[in-house]
Formats: C-alpha cells, sequence, structure tokens
C-alpha cells in the first residue's frame, strides 16, 4: 500500500505560471482534502470532495480550483500562481467509518515556491 | 480567525522529561480532537486523539487531558524521548460529514536533548 502520494514533490513557478498538483490513494477513501501548510500557521484547509464529483470550499480557497474525477484522485489547480501561494501543500484523505474513527492520512507534501 | 490556538511556539525538553503542549478552541460544535505529529519532510501522521464525553486518554507515553467547559485540551508526553523532537499539531473537527475536516493549531516545534 502506498497510501497517499503527492507528485510533484518540489515545483518551483513564475508569477502567472499554472501548474496542477496531483494526489492519489489507494486506500478506497471516501473523502479527500488539500491543505497548505505555514509557519506559525498550521495548516489551513484549502478544498475537499466527499466523493467522487463533488467538490467543495475549505478555508483559504481562492485562487485554487479542484478536481475529482476518479475516487482515488484529486486535483489541486493553480491558474494564476502568486508569491503568496509560496507554502507546503498537503493532500490527505480519510474514511470515517464511524464517529470516533476520522484519522485522515497525509501525502508527503508538495513544497511549491513561487518567484 | 484562529479557532484553535496552541501554545508554545517552541519547546525543549531534556531525555526523561514531560512535555506538555496546550491547545485552546473556540468552537463548541467541535467534538473530535486528535493530535498529530509531523517530522521534518514527512506529512503530519495521527498520534492519539479523543471525544469530548472522556477527560483522559493515555496511549503508552502519550496523554490527551481534555476540559470540556475551559475549551481546553493538551498533549502529555511522560518520558520524553530524543525521537519525540518532532512539530506537534492539535486539530479539532465537528460532527455529520465534517469529520475529516480539521481546524488545525499553529504547531509546536518539539526538541529533546540527549
Amino acid at each position: 500500500n502506498a497510501g497517499v502520494t503527492q507528485t510533484p514533490k518540489f515545483r518551483v513557478l513564475k508569477t502567472g505560471q499554472s501548474m496542477t498538483l496531483l494526489c492519489a490513494q489507494d486506500m478506497n477513501h471516501e473523502y479527500m482534502y488539500w491543505y497548505r501548510q505555514d509557519p506559525g500557521m498550521g495548516l489551513r484547509l484549502i478544498h475537499y470532495s466527499v466523493g467522487e464529483g463533488t467538490t467543495a470550499k475549505g478555508e483559504v480557497p481562492d485562487g485554487y480550483n479542484v478536481s475529482r474525477l476518479k475516487k482515488q484522485n484529486f486535483l489541486l489547480g493553480l491558474e494564476s500562481a502568486a508569491p503568496s501561494q509560496t507554502s507546503v501543500y498537503f493532500c490527505a484523505s480519510s474514511y470515517p467509518r464511524h464517529r470516533w474513527n476520522t484519522e485522515a492520512f497525509f501525502g508527503q507534501g508538495t513544497r511549491l515556491t513561487v518567484v | 480567525q484562529q479557532q484553535v490556538k496552541q501554545s508554545p511556539q517552541s519547546l525543549i525538553v531534556q531525555k526523561g522529561g514531560i512535555s506538555i503542549i496546550n491547545c485552546a478552541y473556540e468552537n463548541t460544535a467541535f467534538d473530535y480532537f486528535p493530535w498529530y505529529q509531523q517530522f521534518p519532510g514527512k506529512g503530519p501522521a495521527l498520534l492519539i486523539a479523543i471525544r469530548p464525553d472522556v477527560s483522559e486518554k493515555k496511549e503508552g507515553r502519550f496523554t490527551i487531558s481534555f476540559n470540556k467547559s475551559a475549551k481546553q485540551f493538551s498533549l502529555h508526553i511522560m518520558d520524553s524521548q530524543p525521537g519525540d523532537s518532532a512539530t506537534y499539531f492539535c486539530a479539532a473537527s465537528k460532527g455529520g460529514t465534517s469529520y475529516g475536516k480539521l481546524t488545525f493549531g499553529q504547531g509546536t516545534i518539539l526538541t529533546v536533548h540527549p
């Protein structure tokens, strides 16, 4: 089991460029999430999906778009990158079997620098 | 608006000591409180979690204490080891389909000196 796999692991973009971050999970999880991690801010939810074909906004969605065409994949897009989007991005997935078992499994992260 | 506030930002402990990290939350709709551990270059991983109908949960050297009336919870690491050096995040989520949507604290960088 690979768990949650993110590609790429590192990327440098110029302001205004676009890119897509790919997240793949092999645990048959229904829920998937994109977070960004910034120093002193913890992790903040960008967008999430509760199933194939569904997406919803999180805490900091501006400047990002997502798609969940297949259950195992969750894509995060930046249409026009800005320096403020320099961050480490984490994808996570979970399958809430019941109320007290909602462990989120995280990928290893994508370090994005926008210059 | 930070719904989960975590302190301290950094913590240095000697091997064998007790590490204590505190969190406070505002939203009374939160009903699941996990702690995540993150090593450099890795994603966070679930360490231990508690639900609000218990005041304490212990797993090995790790204990969560929960005070519902004060809206506070804390992580205690007993007999801290150099291998515990990592960043720790408290988090909270609401019920229903929101269970996986975590609101994180700011994180605490723990360093355990040998």
